[in-house]
């Protein structure tokens, strides 16, 4: 089976400029989280989705916003970006929502502005 | 308001050493534990979990026990191997608290296995 996976694997951005990263979540899986792991870091929690809504919203600005397609994709979009925001983004998927189902991690994304 | 603290790294140890990574919580509800690993290059991992207290989780000769009263979930492998190296986090998800199934997780201890 193909598991979660994320485009593009790398990327450079300036300061300022705008960025969208994609997700594809594991075949079946409804709910999509985001998070963001700045180097020597522990991963936090950005957003989640499940079944196209947004189900929680971690502690970041306005400039962050993420949504989910009909097939369950999701993308994570970054506006007027800041030196801060250089980190890798991982994308999480699961079946359903509860503590119950297993999150499953892509690869991530790796963001670096300059 | 929820948080995960965890011993810094790096932790560097021979191969067939036994590993303690300690790792306690602080939770207003009622936190599912876990522990994930990232092996260089690769996502994270689940590698193990426990839901409630006194649960013992494993996997790959790892185990952690979930200890309510200490709010511990200490890491544990009786003989490390080359390839445990790897970064490890300790993390919870607090479900009750919000409707989302945020995880929480530590800074991560970096191990390193010498052959």
């Amino acid at each position: 089976d193909t598991g979660v996976t994320q485009s593009p694997t790398h990327l450079i951005k300036t300061r300022g400029q705008q960025v969208t990263l994609r997700c594809s979540p594991i075949s079946g899986h409804k709910s999509v989280s985001w998070y963001q792991q700045v180097l020597g870091q522990g991963p936090q929690f950005i957003f989640q989705y499940y079944e196209k809504e947004e189900r929680g919203r971690g502690n970041f600005p306005d400039r962050f916003s993420a949504r989910q397609f009909p097939n369950y994709s999701s993308e994570l979009n970054v506006n007027a970006l800041l030196l801060g925001d250089s980190a890798l983004y991982l994308c999480a998927s699961s079946l359903g929502v509860g503590v119950t189902y297993e999150q499953y991690f892509g690869p991530g994304t790796r963001l670096t502005v300059t | 308001g929820d948080s995960v603290t965890q011993m810094e790294g790096p932790v560097t140890l021979s191969e067939e050493a036994f590993l303690t990574i300690n790792c306690t919580y602080t939770a207003t509800g009622y936190p599912s534990l876990f522990w994930y690993v990232q092996y260089p290059g690769e996502g994270l991992q689940l590698l193990l979990k426990a839901t409630k207290a006194d649960d013992k989780g494993s996997n790959k000769g790892f185990e952690a026990t979930y200890r309510k009263e200490t709010t511990s979930f200490h890491l544990e492998k009786g003989s490390v191997q080359v390839s445990d190296s790897a970064v490890y986090f300790c993390a919870l998800s607090d479900k009750g608290v919000d409707r989302d199934d945020k995880i929480i997780f530590g800074k991560g201890t970096r191990l390193h296995i010498l052959p």
